[in-house]
């Protein structure tokens, strides 16, 4: 079964610094994708980034880039040069693109960045 | 540009009532879902649907039924509200295939008492 992995709870990051929040993926499918999404304390949730298995490059957004180490099955969202409005909690999410279509998220990180 | 909305935003109910919450998005997009987040378990799938007419369970189906008689909406339906349902439910919806982000509503806190 396809299962998503964030393990860490929480982390502080201080304004201006990078920051790396961990996600691991277990699927036996070839194909599938690999997205970031930010939870802000208003609760929507916004898309950041994503990636594709059969992506050779790893993909960016302006600040937000995504460290994706297929071997090791993961799919680290870096996110640089932190601003206070980055605080927020953040999930990783998978789909398979091909039967059901489901995402399945991590339990997610709560980032505080402090000023 | 309106997305996905969902409605209400808020809802208190009494164990046993019965509701509806509402789903409708207007992107043309085959897949619809249902998540419920709790804290420290992210979100979970409850039910979701790859077109008209059909849907399937998710992780955390009991408790909850689904519909699409259309593309555009797909309402969820809590049959006997238990005080284990309070939670916040989101709504989001993608196109049928391929390596696409869901789009998601804007939430409903849902309380049980």
């Amino acid at each position: 079964a396809q299962k998503i992995t964030q393990t860490q709870p929480g982390m502080f990051v201080q304004e201006k610094e990078a920051v790396t929040l961990d996600c691991t993926y277990d699927t036996s499918d070839q194909s599938y994708g690999l997205f970031w999404y930010k939870q802000p304390s208003s609760g929507e949730m916004i898309f950041l980034i994503y990636q594709g298995s059969y992506d050779e490059q790893n993909a960016t957004e302006g600040r937000y880039s995504l460290n994706f180490q297929k071997a090791r099955k993961s799919a680290n969202l870096v996110i640089s040069a932190s601003q206070l409005g980055d605080s927020a909690m953040y999930f990783c999410a998978m789909r398979d693109p091909s039967g059901t279509y489901k995402y399945i998220f991590g339990t997610g990180t709560r980032l505080k960045v402090l000023a | 540009n309106a997305g996905v909305t969902q409605t209400p935003k808020f809802q208190v109910l009494k164990t046993g009532q019965s509701m509806t919450l509402q789903c409708a998005q207007d992107m043309n997009h085959e897949y619809m879902s249902w998540y419920r987040q709790d804290p420290g378990m992210g979100l979970r799938l409850i039910h979701y649907s790859v077109g008209a007419g059909i849907t399937d369970q998710g992780e955390v189906p009991n408790g909850y039924n689904v519909s699409r008689s259309t593309t555009e909406d797909f309402p969820l339906r809590l049959l006997s509200a238990a005080p284990s349902q309070t939670s916040v439910y989101f709504c989001a919806s993608s196109y049928g295939q391929g390596v696409t982000e869901a789009f998601f509503g804007q939430g409903t806190r849902l309380t049980v008492v």
